[in-house]
């Protein structure tokens, strides 16, 4: 069974970091580029930044970039998003999304984590 | 405001067909396949269909994808009462060394 399990989200003020986990299972990790899309509650999708497979390849959206920092541990089958000087913008689902090499679409999706910025 | 532009909603009776509208650029539709995610409220999105009708096991084939020059469509025949729910198209875009972009989304009803 395939599984993308998000954890570490929770409420943070203005300007504190926040590190994201996601551990996979049920596919060759290795085999996807990794990425986190997110979702302020009730509004549309944001894709936030995407690591590919060996690590060799990664792209932040304008809005985190130089904040937000995409990592992977394929040893661990895990991605991570560690996440510096927090706005409250920055509010929303985050999930944890793959992407097989060879395709243009995002599949497996995680159930999402919920990071609330607010003071 | 989304870089690719669908519209907030869409509606149709059971058995009807419907059609939803993703509209971008050169950069991104043009260029790129084009992706379908539908989500049901309170949960993750999921994978539906791509522009070359790429499905994922389980998707039924009254679901169908099509892409012509910066513009793509996802269309529904048989409309059924468990289709209502968001439905987002994205794509990747070629521009400022390339990243993903979405539609703002289409809240198809089933009346």
């Amino acid at each position: 069974e395939v599984q993308l399990v998000e954890s570490g989200g929770g409420l943070v003020q203005p300007g504190r970091s926040l590190r994201l986990s996601c551990v996979v299972s049920g596919f060759t990790f290795e085999d996807y580029a990794m990425h986190w899309v997110r979702q302020v509650p009730g509004k549309g999708l944001e894709w936030v930044s995407g690591i590919s497979g060996e690590s060799d390849t990664i792209g932040y959206a304008d809005s985190v970039k130089g904040r937000f920092t995409i990592s992977r541990d394929n040893a661990k089958n895990s991605l991570y998003l560690q996440m510096n000087s927090l706005k409250p913008e920055d509010t929303a689902f985050y999930y944890c999304v793959g992407q097989l090499w060879s395709f243009q679409w995002f599949d497996p999706w995680g159930q999402g984590a919920l990071v609330t910025v607010s003071s | 405001q989304s870089v690719l532009t669908q519209p907030p909603s869409a509606s149709g009776t059971p058995g009807q067909r419907v059609t939803i509208s993703c509209s971008g650029s050169s950069s991104n539709i043009g260029s790129n396949t084009v992706s379908w995610y539908r989500q049901l409220p309170g949960t993750a999105p999921k994978f539906l269909i791509s522009s070359n009708n790429q499905r994922p096991p389980g998707v039924p084939d009254r679901f169908s994808g099509s892409k012509s020059g910066t513009s793509a469509s996802l269309a529904i025949r048989g409309l059924q009462f468990d289709d209502e729910a968001d439905y987002y198209c994205a794509a990747w875009d070629d521009r400022l060394n390339g990243h993903w972009v979405f539609g703002g989304g289409t809240k198809l009803t089933v009346l």
